[in-house]
């Protein structure tokens, strides 16, 4: 358990469909994550938000929006998606001004496209 | 921009040692981090490096030469639950705040 809980662990969804992807955190951290983790290709950085704002949008295409109503919850919501697009998708949460500002991840959501 | 190599693949024996090298190359550099990801788990913190030298965490160490832009990653004692894949990070400043970008990770197998 290291407190940062997503929501739905699997999801299979067809190109047409829209669905959403939630991440909570339980540690009062400050800023928040959405990762792409691929088979064989490094993590990559998809969006941050630091107190609720966006800092980073890392030329994800605009099939992907996300959403950080509070501190604490932060959404991927997906539409027309390809089938690339198939991914575990990891979201972490860190606090921003500590010493080290470690990353703590959630399980991810493991999303295929047909 | 960041760039970070590590080696795909590590077998090792179970009680033995191994050491996973990073090398890197990034502007701002901010710290080196190491995690550590079973199959379907969350990646997990390993160790922190910002200054050169050694940082010992029980069985695990970590190294980092900056002027070198290399780090490893040392496991000893290796027991079989160490099978899992360990990435490297770099953390660098940019846009107004700290980013990490990761390496493609390296996958250890312990054998008995």
């Amino acid at each position: 358990e290291t407190g940062v809980t997503q929501t739905p662990r699997h999801l299979v969804m067809g190109m047409t469909n829209k669905k959403s992807l939630k991440c909570e955190q339980h540690l009062g951290h400050n800023a928040m994550y959405w990762y792409k983790q691929s088979a064989k290709k490094p993590l990559e950085l998809m969006f941050v938000y630091n107190f609720k704002e966006q800092t980073e949008n890392n030329s994800v295409p605009s099939r992907f929006s996300p959403e950080c109503p509070n501190s604490s919850h932060l959404f991927l919501h997906l539409h027309t998606l390809q089938p690339e697009d198939s991914a575990l998708y990891l979201c972490a949460s860190s606090q921003d001004g500590d010493n080290t500002g470690e990353l703590f991840f959630g399980e991810g959501s493991r999303l295929t496209v047909l | 921009g960041q760039s970070l190599e590590q080696p795909s693949e590590v077998t090792a024996v179970e009680g033995a040692i191994v050491q996973i090298n990073c090398t890197y190359q990034t502007s701002g550099f901010n710290g080196l981090f190491w995690y550590q990801q079973h199959a379907g788990e969350a990646p997990t913190f390993l160790s922190y490096n910002v200054l050169d030298g050694l940082e010992e965490k029980g069985r695990f160490s970590s190294f980092l030469s900056r002027s070198k832009g290399y780090s490893y990653l040392l496991l000893k004692e290796l027991q079989m639950k160490d099978s899992a894949s360990y990435f490297c990070a770099v953390r660098y400043s940019g846009a107004g705040s700290y980013q990490l970008t990761f390496g493609k990770g390296t996958k250890l197998s312990v054998i008995p």
